[in-house]
């Protein structure tokens, strides 16, 4: 069975920092794009970032570009998103999110996290 | 301003058809990037509904369509159930901002 469990959801203050996790499980982990998304409380699911399954691509979106990082770690089966320069706008719950297609990037997600909440409060 | 436009809510009482648009540009739907649906049950993570315009995973009933047209894209639920009140999102990707966009989502209510 497919499971992503997302960890490392908290609150911090404006500029504060955090790392997410997202452990993989139940799938050939190296084959799959990992997106993360996020969901500000009451609003829409907004794409944050994007590693591929050879980590050749990277993306970001223009509201985090420069301040987040997103990295793959094939041995542990886990994907993070560093979050550097955290402001109020940033407070959401993050999805980590499989990509359906293996060896391929920019098709839909068919396995979703749980998510973890991030806050982002003085 | 989300880069795909839903609209906000629709509503049909049990049994009934409904429609959700989602209208997109040259740069995303119309540059011939798939779009997807998923369903959002409120507390609860997303889930695939129909993936590449109109396939559906496993799982999902067929009273849950897609197609997808020019620079715009539709999800059709025929046979309306109290189960199917949930918010509902297009996605699709834009070669611009090089990455995945999402509609602002559309709050389907059961009458």
């Amino acid at each position: 069975e497919v499971q992503l469990v997302e960890s490392g959801g908290g609150l911090v203050k404006p500029g504060g920092s955090l790392r997410l996790s997202c452990a993989a499980s139940g799938f050939t982990f190296r084959s799959y794009s990992i997106n993360w998304v996020r969901q500000a409380p009451g609003k829409g699911l907004e794409w944050v970032s994007l590693i591929s399954s050879s980590n050749r691509y990277i993306y970001y979106a223009d509201s985090v570009k420069g301040r987040f990082t997103i990295s793959r770690d094939i041995a542990k089966n886990s994907v993070y998103l560093q979050m550097n320069g955290l402001t109020g706008e940033d407070t959401a719950v993050y999805y980590c999110v499989r990509e359906r297609i293996p060896w391929n990037y920019g098709s839909a997600g068919d396995h979703w996290g749980q998510g973890a909440l991030v806050t982002v409060s003085s | 301003q989300s880069v795909l436009t839903q609209p906000p809510s629709v509503s049909g009482a049990p049994g009934q058809r409904v429609t959700i648009s989602c209208t997109g540009s040259s740069s995303n739907i119309g540059a011939g990037y798939d779009v997807h649906w998923y369903q959002q049950i409120p507390g609860t993570a997303p889930k695939l509904l129909i993936y590449d315009n109109n396939s559906r995973p496993s799982g999902v009933p067929d009273r849950f369509s897609g197609s997808k047209s020019d620079t715009s894209a539709s999800l059709a639920i025929t046979g309306l159930q109290a189960e199917d009140e949930a918010d509902y999102y297009c996605q699709s990707f834009d070669r611009s901002l090089s990455g995945s966009v999402f509609g602002g989502g559309t709050r389907l209510t059961v009458l």
